[in-house]
């Protein structure tokens, strides 16, 4: 099945730092999502980025299909911008199915 | 606007109690709905999608199932609880035609 490997597994940051999150899948894919997972627990849409680049505010994100990976650059972090990050790829076989990274556990210190 | 909502919260039972949490989704009709199961310090695992009233698949063999009894209801049952069957259970659904998926807040499961 499709691998979805995220990178680094864990970043600390101080805040007001960039950082760029990795996500590598090993086949191709329908689409990807970005989510960010507060420590409450609630998952949140960051972006659907099946390819190109969006950006909403300090988050950009990246997808190149063709070479399989995804990038999540978050700029001058915060500290409500902990938590962990996850990617998920889609993989559609009559309905939409999204495999999921292992997350970047990200702690932003004030 | 649509929203999701998952009941209990937070949830303690013992090995061999039964389970039962439920997902409902409000603002749209005939969504396809999910459920994911997150280990500890893990990614999301899918456990059961529908895509209509009474329609379920599984996507891996375990101890729980799960039911659709009205369009927008989702409800994820197990007879008798094992340890390994706790985690944090998310419902999600998704429109019909569409990718994006949409999580609620889950339910914290332990079991003891």
């Amino acid at each position: 099945g499709i691998q979805v490997e995220q990178s680094p597994p864990d970043l600390i940051l101080q805040e007001g730092a960039n950082s760029t999150l990795r996500c590598n899948f090993s086949d191709s894919v329908n689409n990807l999502q970005w989510f960010h997972q507060n420590p409450w627990g609630q998952l949140i849409n960051l972006f659907y980025i099946p390819s190109g680049t969006k950006q909403n505010g300090r988050l950009s994100a990246t997808t190149v299909a063709t070479e399989r990976y995804s990038l999540l650059y978050i700029s001058s972090s915060q500290t409500t911008d902990s938590g962990v990050y996850f990617c998920a790829v889609l993989f559609s076989g009559g309905y939409n199915k999204l495999i999921f990274g292992a997350g970047t556990r990200l702690a932003v210190h004030p | 606007s649509q929203t999701i909502h998952q009941w209990p919260a937070t949830l303690v039972q013992p090995v061999g109690s039964p389970l039962s949490l439920e997902c409902t989704v409000e603002g749209t009709s005939n969504p396809n709905l999910y459920w994911y199961r997150q280990a500890a310090g893990r990614g999301l695992q899918l456990l059961f999608y529908s895509v209509g009233i009474g329609q379920i698949s599984s996507e891996v063999p375990q101890n729980l199932s799960a039911s659709r009894p009205q369009d927008r209801q989702f409800i994820l049952s197990s007879k008798k609880l094992l340890l390994s069957d706790s985690g944090f259970y998310l419902c999600a659904w998704s429109a019909v035609g569409t990718d994006t998926q949409y999580f609620g807040p889950g339910t914290r499961l332990t079991v003891l």
